[in-house]
This record gives C-alpha cells, structure tokens and sequence, in this order.
C-alpha cells in the first residue's frame, strides 16, 4: 500500500511565528504532493500543488508568500505557515499519488494537522 | 475543471437501516471518482474509486457505488449501518490523466443512530 505521514498532527503557536508541516511518502515516491486546508465542519480546499524540485502551483487566493511550499526531494514534501496569524488556525492536509498514475492509484492523504494560533 | 455537487449536508439515519449519499459531478473531460471517509481531526481514507469497466464497484466497509455516466452521479450506498459509520463522507473527482488534484464535495454528515 501507500502511506503517506504528516507531522505534527497539532501544533499551538504564538501570533507572528512560523509553523513547519512535513509531509512524507514513507513507501513510494510522489513526484507531485497537494496542500488542502479545511476549516471547521467544511470542505476541503486546495491551496497548492507541490512539485518536487519546482515551485509549487498555487490556488487563486492562496498567499505563496505566506504558505511557504517545499519539496526538495521525491518523499517530502514541507509547508511553513510564516507569520501566522489566529485566521490561519485550521486543519492542513497533505496527499500524494504515484508518479504517472495520474488518480489511478488513488490519493493517499496524511492524518492532518490541526493548526492554532494563539 | 470539474465540480461535485453533494446534495445533502447531513443524513440521519438508524442502525442497521440502509443508507444512500448523493454526488453529482460536473467535468467536460474524463474522470476518476472518489469517496472518502472522515472521522473527526483525522486524514481521509479512501472508501472506493471508479477508474473505469464495471459502473458498481464496491469498496471497504460494505460500501458500494454506482457510476452513471448520463446523469453524471456516482452515488455511495450501504445496505445496513452500523454506529462506527457515523463520520464525514466526501465526494471527490479529478481528471484521468496526470497528476491532477482532487476536487471535493461540501461533504456529507452521516449519522447512525442507535
């Protein structure tokens, strides 16, 4: 199967500081990982694509300056959250699928990080 | 670009009674559908998926869905629910070739009550 980990799974920061988020494909590697953010009893929605050694495609309205994508390498993928403010309080998951399988292999999502800034 | 619609926001329903969640899609290209499961302050896990062939694929946890291709649905049934299914239950579609994101529904809220 595909595992994909996500850490931390919770994370409390103060205002103004800078949260990282990792997200690892443990047995495969995912040349393309996605960003999702989900707010509170809603929806996921998509906040960029991350291509490993390329810069990550962002949604429309996403701050790229704000939401700091990194993918150095075939299994990580990183998100840092810089200058967090208590709006970027949510739940933040990442997902990976095997190169050239388009959906087919399916989507493997980590468990989340629940993210609140105090 | 695709869109998916899920009709209900919530559905009650009592144990071991059947259950079915509605999904419409919107796509001018082919696609892959999905359903996912989600339990609270946790990831998603993959229910089932239509790639392609057979219109009823059947999934984990007693799940089933049909693809209909002219009513552009892919709805998720289940014939007898128990407590454990109470969670939040996601519709998802992306495009069948390359590594295109996932595009979700709003989500339904099952609940299974005893």
């Amino acid at each position: 199967g595909a595992v994909v980990s996500q850490h931390p799974s919770w994370v409390i920061c103060k205002s103004g500081t800078s949260v990282k988020i990792e997200c690892r494909s443990l047995d495969f590697q995912a040349t393309t990982m996605f960003w999702y953010r989900q707010f509170p009893k809603q929806s996921l929605m998509l906040m960029a694509t991350s291509n490993e050694g390329s810069k990550a495609t962002y949604e429309q309205g996403v701050e790229k300056d704000k939401f700091l994508i990194n993918h150095a390498s075939l299994t990580l993928s990183t998100l840092t959250v810089t200058s967090a403010h208590p709006e970027d309080s949510s739940f933040y998951i990442c997902s990976a699928t095997k190169p050239g399988t388009g959906g087919a292999y399916g989507y493997t999502f980590g468990s989340g990080t629940r993210l609140t800034v105090v | 670009a695709q869109s998916v619609t899920q009709l209900d926001s919530q559905v009650p329903v009592f144990e071991e009674a059947p259950v079915e969640l509605r999904c419409n899609y919107s796509s001018s290209v082919s696609v892959y559908l999905f359903w996912y499961v989600q339990y609270p302050n946790q990831g998603l896990q993959l229910l089932l998926k239509y790639l392609s062939g057979s219109t009823l694929v059947k999934g984990i946890n007693g799940f089933e869905a049909e693809f209909n291709k002219s009513q552009t649905s892919f709805h998720l049934r289940k014939p007898s629910v128990h407590i454990s299914d109470t969670a939040e239950y996601f519709c998802a579609v992306s495009e069948n070739s390359g590594n295109t994101p996932l595009v979700f529904g709003k989500g339904t809220r099952l609940s299974v009550i005893a």
